[in-house]
């Protein structure tokens, strides 16, 4: 089975600054998918940005961006220029390609960006 | 586009009574998800439906819970009796086409937060 490791439960950031959440995992698959979702308070859970592990190029969403390390089973999120409005619960997720849309999710890094 | 509705938003019932949660998935999305999520975790898959056929439902406690998606529109979570254990968040999420592509997004409802005392 996967497992998806986020060891900072809690970060803070000043506005206007970067940060960077970091996120692990173990598979012994080579098809699969990366995701990270925002959930802010007492809001839904949206999608931030994906990436797919056949693609060596790191994504990027505007102000987020990933580094991908494949033989390191490692998939960080880089937040730059951090608003207010990022403030949130932040999880790391893995797809397994072979597993149809199913998702297993990390225990979730709480980001506060303070003003 | 309307959003994946759910309700109730907040459910508080006794142990060993039931409930039942409803979601509306986002119109002509093939898939349904419920997930469960426990203060403090990330969320864990409950059931995944494609259209009003269950694709996996390994992670569900088929002692007390159940589910369906008569139609393969609108979806039901029930569980009964309730443990202290299932004091969780339930959202529901669904994505667009077979869910089997792994780049289609799912889309999350607010939840319906149950507390069980």
């Amino acid at each position: 089975a996967q497992t998806v490791t986020q060891s900072q439960p809690e970060m803070s950031v000043q506005e206007a600054e970067t940060v960077t959440l970091s996120c692990t995992y173990d598979t012994s698959e080579n098809n699969y998918y990366l995701f990270w979702y925002k959930q802010p308070p007492s809001r839904q859970m949206i999608l931030v940005i994906r990436q797919e592990a056949y693609k060596q190029q790191n994504a990027t969403e505007n102000r987020f961006s990933v580094n991908f390390q494949k033989a390191a089973k490692s998939f960080s999120l880089k937040i730059s220029d951090s608003q207010l409005g990022d403030t949130a619960m932040y999880f790391c997720a893995f797809g397994e390609g072979n597993a149809g849309n199913m998702l297993t999710f990390g225990g979730g890094t709480r980001l506060m960006v303070k003003p | 586009e309307a959003g994946v509705a759910q309700s109730p938003r907040y459910k508080i019932i006794e142990k060993r009574q039931s409930v039942a949660f409803w979601c509306n998935p986002i119109s002509g999305h093939a898939t349904l998800y419920w997930y469960q999520q426990i203060l403090g975790q990330g969320p864990k898959l409950l059931i995944q439906f494609q259209n009003n056929g269950v694709v996996d439902d390994s992670q569900l406690p088929k002692d007390r819970f159940s589910a369906e998606r008569l139609k393969g529109v609108d979806s039901t979570l029930k569980i009964q009796p309730a443990k202290l254990e299932d004091s969780a968040v339930y959202l529901c999420a669904s994505s667009p086409t077979s869910g089997r592509l792994l780049r289609d997004e799912q889309f999350f409802g607010p939840g319906t937060r149950l507390t069980v005392l």
